[in-house]
């Protein structure tokens, strides 16, 4: 099992330019989660999704969508990048019932000039 | 709205006992979760605490008391390998979790 995977790694983008960051999970959870963290804050929770189909937003959603594009991926979307938008983006996901416990995808490291 | 709040940072030694504190300002959750993050790596769950009192597992031990509203993480036996960011998490049952700052844990020789 790969658990969660995110693509890409790595992406320095210019001020108005649009990317998707991709998460897809092999754990057949339901709950899927995106969160951005940076220097030395927690995650804030960007959108979240309870099973596929839905979406939510969380703590942080201006400048951001979401597409739960089936029950194993759930992409985000950046529409006109800022470089208020600069940090390292996390996607998550969970058993259904389960939110406490969150797997996490190995990061996106995001810089926007 | 939820505030949490830990230590930015904390020292331990080598092989010793150290204690991360979280207080909260936040009403109707249903319980506490922990997370290690490694620097440049991806945060992991460690333990909840969906009652009060203490929960074991292995060198980590949590506790939650919500009529004190606070939580700690206590970690025994420490290694070099420990040394990473910590944090605490409020579980709202609508499978959300509003994060604390973290604390960064430094293990000492």
């Amino acid at each position: 099992n790969a658990g969660v995977t995110q693509t890409p790694k790595f992406q320095v983008l210019k001020t108005g330019q649009s990317m998707t960051l991709q998460c897809a999970q092999d754990m057949n959870h339901n709950s899927m989660y995106w969160y951005r963290q940076d220097p030395g804050m927690g995650l804030r929770l960007i959108y979240y999704s309870a099973s596929e189909g839905t979406t939510d937003k969380g703590e942080v959603p201006n400048g951001y969508n979401v597409s739960r594009l089936n029950k194993r991926e759930f992409s985000l979307r950046l529409e006109s990048a800022a470089p208020s938008q600069t940090s390292v983006y996390f996607c998550a996901s969970s058993e259904s019932g389960q939110g406490y416990e969150q797997y996490f995808g190995p990061g996106t490291r995001l810089t926007v000039t | 709205g939820q505030s949490l709040e830990q230590p930015s940072e904390v020292t331990a030694v080598e092989g010793a006992i150290v204690q991360i504190n979280c207080t909260y300002q936040t009403s109707g959750f249903y319980g506490l979760s922990w997370y290690q993050q490694h620097d440049g790596g991806a945060p992991t769950f460690l333990s909840y605490n969906g009652l009060d009192g203490l929960e074991e597992t292995g060198r980590f031990s949590s506790f939650l008391s919500r009529s004190d509203s606070y939580g700690y993480l206590l970690l025994q036996e420490l290694q070099m390998k420990d040394s990473a960011s910590y944090f605490c998490a409020v579980h709202f049952g609508n499978e959300k979790l509003t994060f604390g700052t973290g604390t960064r844990l430094t293990i000492i020789p």
